[in-house]
């Protein structure tokens, strides 16, 4: 199986901050790299797909870069919208789809 | 707009067959690939497998042996099926859509399934 670690696994910020969350695969998955957002008692909502492109209707403060094993979502300057719990899943392998554990961004 | 809604018991007692249908609207069941998604109480995400609209299917290997997912495009449902259910399978189940490249843009809102007796 190919291994998703984010970090940090949570953080604490305040309105207007640059906020950036590393994905790491354990193998290289060139850019098959994908970003959600989730809010408590929500499904996840995608925000960047293939690494880096945004999807539609997500504010363009939400970024993504990187490939092969290091990733990055960058949030330009943080919402009270935004705080959420973040997740990196790789879509490389279709033997199996994984996720990162998650990044939690709270109010600081 | 697609919508993607799960069913099924919220509660099923340990070793039997955990069933759940997801009802797609809005959108035909055809030409997607369609996937489970299950959430324990305050954890991770973890993919349990997909089916596409003609039956081929790809699990995850830690739940292939009691996994079994079905489509019906008669009713734009398909269903999970998991075996032999423990407490770990307790948690928040969902149904989404992905386009065939991996990426999940619809989801269902989630159901909870509890595994006790």
């Amino acid at each position: 199986d190919i291994q998703m670690t984010q970090s940090p696994s949570s953080l604490s910020a305040s309105v207007g901050d640059r906020v950036t969350i590393t994905c790491r695969a354990s193998q290289s998955i060139s850019t098959y790299l994908n970003w959600y957002q989730q809010k408590p008692g929500k499904a996840p909502k995608l925000l960047i797909y293939a690494a880096s492109s945004l999807q539609s209707g997500v504010p363009s403060r939400f970024s993504g870069s990187g490939s092969g094993t290091d990733f990055t979502l960058t949030i330009s300057s943080l919402q009270p919208e935004d705080f959420a719990t973040y997740y990196c899943q790789q879509s490389y392998s279709t033997l199996t789809w994984t996720f990162g554990q998650g990044t939690k961004v709270e109010i600081k | 707009q697609v919508q993607l809604q799960e069913s099924g018991p919220g509660l099923v007692k340990p070793s039997e067959t955990l069933s759940l249908t997801c009802t797609v609207s809005g959108g035909s069941i055809s030409s997607y690939y369609w996937s489970w998604i299950r959430q324990p109480a305050g954890k991770g995400l973890e993919w349990i497998g997909r089916i596409s609209s003609s039956g081929s299917t790809n699990y995850n290997p830690s739940l292939k042996s009691r996994v079994t997912m079905s489509v019906d495009t008669s009713k734009n449902q398909f269903s999970l099926k998991l075996s032999s259910v423990t407490a770990a399978d307790t948690a928040v189940y969902y149904c989404a859509r992905d386009n065939g490249s991996g990426w999940f843009l619809y989801w269902g809102q989630g159901t909870l399934v509890t595994v006790s007796s």
